[in-house]
């Protein structure tokens, strides 16, 4: 099967720190996605970003297909910002759309 | 929000019995797909419908069903439950066929005691 693996597992940032997370997939991975999961437990789309770069306020996400990673940006963080980021793709190989997810990266920030 | 409407957002119940999880696609969705997230096992893909047929089988397990209605509605069916079974359930619907991102709903969260 495909792979999604997702470094670092852990991060405690001070509020107002950047960071980039990041995500590594397999070769036939595409459509990749980004989710913020929150405390309560709600799975948020942040990118869909099969290639290229997006930016919404705070966050921006860049992948690159051809080295088969992708990279998400957190400027200026803020305590809201914590919970579990998780990257997931589909294998391009398959004839259905499943999202293979990447074990997350739970942030902390504090104030 | 994400225009997926799950429901209902907790269930308590006992082991060996059954629970139906609801799910409202996105208007103009036509695929729907649920998730299963343990503390073990992460985030896994159960199975996927498209426009009221079975399109995809992920890890499932027999004791779990789902269908999907003409109104594209779904709903996922757990019997024989087991203290293994508690998780969050999500259900997420895209578009069609096409490379399209997946919308998640808040999710259930199904506590066997």
């Amino acid at each position: 099967g495909i792979q999604v693996e997702q470094s670092p597992p852990d991060l405690i940032l001070q509020e107002g720190a950047n960071s980039t997370l990041r995500c590594n997939f397999s070769d036939s991975v595409n459509n990749l996605q980004w989710f913020h999961q929150n405390p309560w437990g709600q799975l948020i789309n942040l990118f869909y970003i099969p290639s290229g770069t997006k930016q919404n306020g705070r966050l921006s996400a860049t992948t690159v297909a051809t080295e088969r990673y992708s990279l998400l940006y957190i400027s200026s963080s803020q305590t809201t910002d914590s919970g579990v980021y998780f990257c997931a793709g589909r294998d391009s190989g398959a004839g259905s759309y499943q999202l293979t997810f990447g074990k997350g990266t739970k942030l902390s920030v504090i104030p | 929000d994400s225009g997926v409407t799950q429901t209902p957002k907790h269930l308590i119940t006992a082991t060996g019995q059954r629970v139906t999880l609801r799910c409202s696609p996105r208007s103009g969705d036509l695929s729907v797909y649920w998730y299963q997230q343990s503390l073990d096992q992460g985030l896994q893909f159960l199975i996927q419908y498209y426009n009221g047929e079975e399109r995809a089988k992920g890890n499932i397990l027999e004791r779990f069903s789902a269908q999907q209605f003409p109104d594209l509605h779904s709903e996922l069916n757990l019997s024989s439950l087991e203290l293994g079974d508690s998780a969050l359930y999500f259900c997420a619907s895209s578009v069609s066929w096409s490379n399209q991102p997946q919308h998640f709903g808040d999710g259930t969260r199904l506590s066997i005691l």
